[in-house]
């Protein structure tokens, strides 16, 4: 079945250590965005990539850093630079970026939190 | 940068009532989505509309462009309908990913 996946489900990290959380679709999707969501708050976007070895930043992207080497995979470093890191991290692709109107396919999610 | 704003923030109902949740946004969009988050997290996408009015099973949404409103209704609710429910709106024509609200967390009595 296509679709994306994220792991690991639940991530748990000492404070200081870098961490990478995956992403991958088999949709054959060229735009991937990587969202975290906290209590009470909606959706923040932290990094979107609207092809290969092309990312951008977004509304929250200190702290982090992203890859995109292949179509399929979008994996996101969480750096000891981010101050708050536990937070629900999802991410989305859709089928074409920098056009409009597209809708956004979700992963499961990962749950980190930084002990 | 648009403002998503939802109501009610939170919703417990009886099971078979009509459901209404709103959002109204500030500046003007290419699209808006309605999300479903289950408890365990994962984000299924309801509805994407531009104008007008779509209809999936018990699931109605509809847009005024004009108005920069949109509405979810659910028909005869039922219990696994229980739910977040999110407005999501594309500002930049899907280039820069979606602005979200807050959701709507949905409780449905049995």
């Amino acid at each position: 079945d296509g679709g994306i996946t994220q792991s690991p489900k639940y991530l748990f990290r000492k404070e200081g250590q870098n961490v990478t959380l995956s992403c991958e679709q088999n949709l054959n999707h060229d735009a991937m965005y990587w969202y975290r969501q906290d209590p009470g708050q909606g959706l923040r976007l932290i990094y979107y990539s609207q092809i290969v070895n092309d990312f951008q930043k977004g509304d929250i992207a200190e702290g982090y850093s992203v890859s995109r080497e292949k179509k399929e995979s979008f994996p996101l470093t969480v750096t000891s630079a981010q101050k708050n890191p536990t937070a629900f991290y999802l991410c989305a692709s859709s089928k074409r970026g920098g056009v409009a109107a597209n809708e956004q396919f979700f992963g499961p999610g990962t749950r980190l939190t930084v002990l | 940068k648009n403002e998503v704003e939802q109501s009610p923030q939170n919703l417990t109902a009886q099971e078979g009532e009509f459901i209404t949740i709103n959002c109204s946004y500030s500046v003007g969009i290419s699209a808006l989505h309605w999300l479903q988050q289950h408890p365990g997290g994962g984000i299924v996408s309801l509805f994407m509309l531009s104008s007008g009015k779509k209809k999936h099973g018990r699931l109605i949404a509809t847009i005024n462009i004009q108005e920069k409103h949109s509405s979810l209704h659910i028909t005869a609710s039922h219990p696994r309908d229980s739910a977040v429910y999110i407005c999501a709106v594309d500002s930049g024509g899907g280039a820069d990913g979606l602005t979200f609200g807050k959701g709507t967390h949905l409780i449905i009595q049995p």
